[in-house]
């Protein structure tokens, strides 16, 4: 069955620290894999998204690795601010591409403290 | 295009009453998608159609749960004879079936809190 595990499930740090996720999946084939941020009450927004070939991508003061032999991911912040408190969501995509071929995690909450 | 718009944002009922939700996709795209999200836990799919065909739902849409996309567009799903547990954020999502998992944009969510 395919999985995806996230840690740590919550995460408190201060403004201006930096901090990384972690994601481990068990999704087979691998298609792409994608970080959301869902700040609370409103739906899921990408960060990035990396495919097979791809073990880095940015995207401002966030920046994703990808490890396809272990199968781990990670989530870097960069000298965090109070608007990056939210969960994160890893999403692993087989390579079915039909709907169900999205296996999400559960996310990390994330807090930012001043 | 603003994206993925879904109406409305909160509903409250009484257990019993039925609700239906809407959502409009990204104008392009052919592809949308019903997440269930319970709080500390990640969406659950529910259902998904292809311009108007609903081509897969999942086991957690019981007989209560009913969705459409008649023309293709817009969307609607409806609960029937609410129960508590159906107190989720309701979350749609589209895209295009030339791309179905790069191009996936999320909605903001429909909150449903059943009384």
């Amino acid at each position: 069955k395919n999985q995806v595990e996230q840690s740590p499930q919550s995460l408190i740090i201060l403004e201006g620290k930096n901090c990384t996720l972690q994601c481990n999946y068990t999704v087979s084939p691998f298609s792409n894999l994608r970080w959301y941020k869902q700040d609370t009450g409103r739906g899921p927004v990408s960060l990035t998204i990396m495919t097979f070939s791809e073990n880095t991508k940015s995207n401002g003061r966030y920046t994703a690795t990808l490890d396809a032999d272990t199968k781990q991911s990670s989530l870097h912040i960069t000298a965090s601010q109070l608007s990056d408190s939210a969960s994160y969501i890893c999403v692993v995509s087989d390579s079915g591409g039909g709907a169900d071929g999205l296996t999400f995690g559960k996310g990390t909450h994330l807090i930012i403290q001043p | 295009d603003t994206g993925v718009s879904q109406d409305p944002r909160h509903k409250i009922t009484k257990r019993g009453q039925n609700v239906t939700f809407r959502c409009d996709p990204i104008s392009e795209h052919n592809r949308l998608y019903w997440y269930r999200q319970t709080l500390g836990q990640g969406p659950e799919f529910l259902t998904y159609f292809q311009n108007e065909a609903q081509l897969e739902k999942s086991r957690l849409l019981s007989d209560r749960f009913s969705a459409e996309r008649p023309k293709g567009s817009f969307s609607t799903l409806e609960i029937q004879r609410t129960e508590q547990g159906d107190s989720a954020m309701y979350l749609c999502a589209s895209s295009s079936a030339g791309t179905p998992n790069y191009g996936y944009t999320f909605g903001s969510g429909t909150r449903l809190t059943v009384v």
